[in-house]
Order: structure tokens, then sequence, then C-alpha cells
């Protein structure tokens, strides 16, 4: 197992368009979340599964966003109709919940640029 | 609101010096804090802390929690070039069922 596995790394897309992401956990993980981060800030929440199972979206997330995990192993995350304040960093990361701990475990990212 | 804020926002010193940022919080029934250090691409974990006065440490980074004052440190001696950052302090309070409140990062740079 390599990690958490993002693709694609860099997108560039118009506005308008619809993009989706994909992230691959670490396989024994049962949780995943995706965040979304621009320059300067720590990562913000978007949403996380635990196993296939949406158990929270932020409530900043508009109804373009949505995000599965259909299996309970990858997932996607789908930004529709894209706004240039979509730009920023998605990031992926998994975690083995248990023992009272919740370390996260990142993806490399996928770079949105909408033009 | 919970929060966590980081301090300096950034910070640039010569390798060589020792160094000392700041996370403090303001977290409803605090779970543990979490240390990540992020270059170019996504954050690598560094330090789980649970209790008070209890250093972690690995290599020349250590860390701190005070759970009274509501603040942790993480400490980087003798500074190398490859120490540029920016460092990520989260907190994981106890209801929150274990979502992680994240600080804005301190960007630290270190000049030869």
């Amino acid at each position: 197992d390599t990690g958490v596995s993002q693709d694609p790394r860099h997108k560039i897309t118009k506005r308008g368009q619809n993009v989706t992401f994909r992230c691959d956990p670490i396989s024994e993980h049962n949780r995943l979340y995706w965040y979304r981060q621009t320059l300067g800030q720590g990562p913000e929440f978007l949403t996380y599964f635990q196993n296939e199972a949406q158990l929270e979206k932020s409530r900043l997330l508009s109804d373009r966003f949505s995000a599965e995990r259909p299996k309970g192993s990858f997932s996607t995350l789908e930004i529709q109709r894209t706004e240039q304040g979509d730009s920023a960093m998605y990031l992926c990361a998994s975690s083995l919940l248990s023992s009272g701990a919740n370390v996260l475990t990142f993806g490399a990212g996928s770079r949105l640029t909408v033009l | 609101e919970d929060k966590v804020v980081q301090s300096p926002l950034s910070l640039v010193v010569h390798e060589g010096d020792t160094v000392t940022l700041n996370c403090s919080y303001e977290v409803t029934n605090f779970r543990s804090l979490l240390w990540y250090k992020q270059e170019k691409k996504a954050p690598t974990f560094l330090f789980m802390l649970t209790s008070s006065g209890i250093e972690k440490k690995s290599g020349r980074l250590s860390s701190i929690l005070d759970k009274k004052e509501l603040f942790s440190i993480l400490n980087i001696t003798a500074t190398q070039t490859g120490d540029s950052a920016v460092y990520l302090c989260a907190v994981v309070p106890m209801d929150s069922n274990y979502q992680l409140i994240w600080g804005a990062g301190t960007k630290l740079i270190i000049k030869p």
C-alpha cells in the first residue's frame, strides 16, 4: 500500500464545467475525508465518510458539490458548474479510527484552477 | 465557536537557529491536538498530544501541551533548510465525532 492516492493532481477547467476528483485511501482505513485548502489557510472541512456512509457535510458546501464512496473504498468528489471561487487544492485524507485516536494520512491533493 | 489560532503566521530564521511555534485553542471538551508539517503538497503527521506536560520528541522536533493554559508549542532545534514548510495544528474536541479543527498554519522559512 503506497498511501492515499489522488487523481488528477492538477485540473484546469473553464467556469461552468463539471469536474470530478478521485481518492483511493489506505486500504484498511475506515474513514475518508475531503478538505479544501487555499493559500495561507488551513484545510477546510468538506465532508467525510465512515465506510460507505457519508456522516457529515460542511454547512459551507453548496449543492454543486457531491461526494460518494460507493463500496467503502475509493471516493469521488464532483463539483458541478464550477466557479472561479472553487479554485483551490482539494485534499483527501483517510484514517483508521481506533483507540480514541484519529490520525489522518493525506494524499498529495488535486489542484483545481477555474478560468 | 471552537477555534484554533497559530502564531506567528510566518517566521524567517537562519539555519541553525531554534524556533518555537505556538498553537492556542478554544475548544469545548478537548480530546487531542495534532501537529502536521506541510511542504508543497500534503500535510504529514508529526505528533499527537493528549496529556499535559508530556513532551513528544522526534529528532530535532519536540512538542508539549498545556491543557490548563490551552496551548501547545512545537520546537525545532538546529534548524535546516529542509524544515522550511507550513506547520499546521489541529484540535479534536471530545464530542465532535473525531472531527479536526484546523489552525491557519505557521509558514516557516529557513535561510541558509
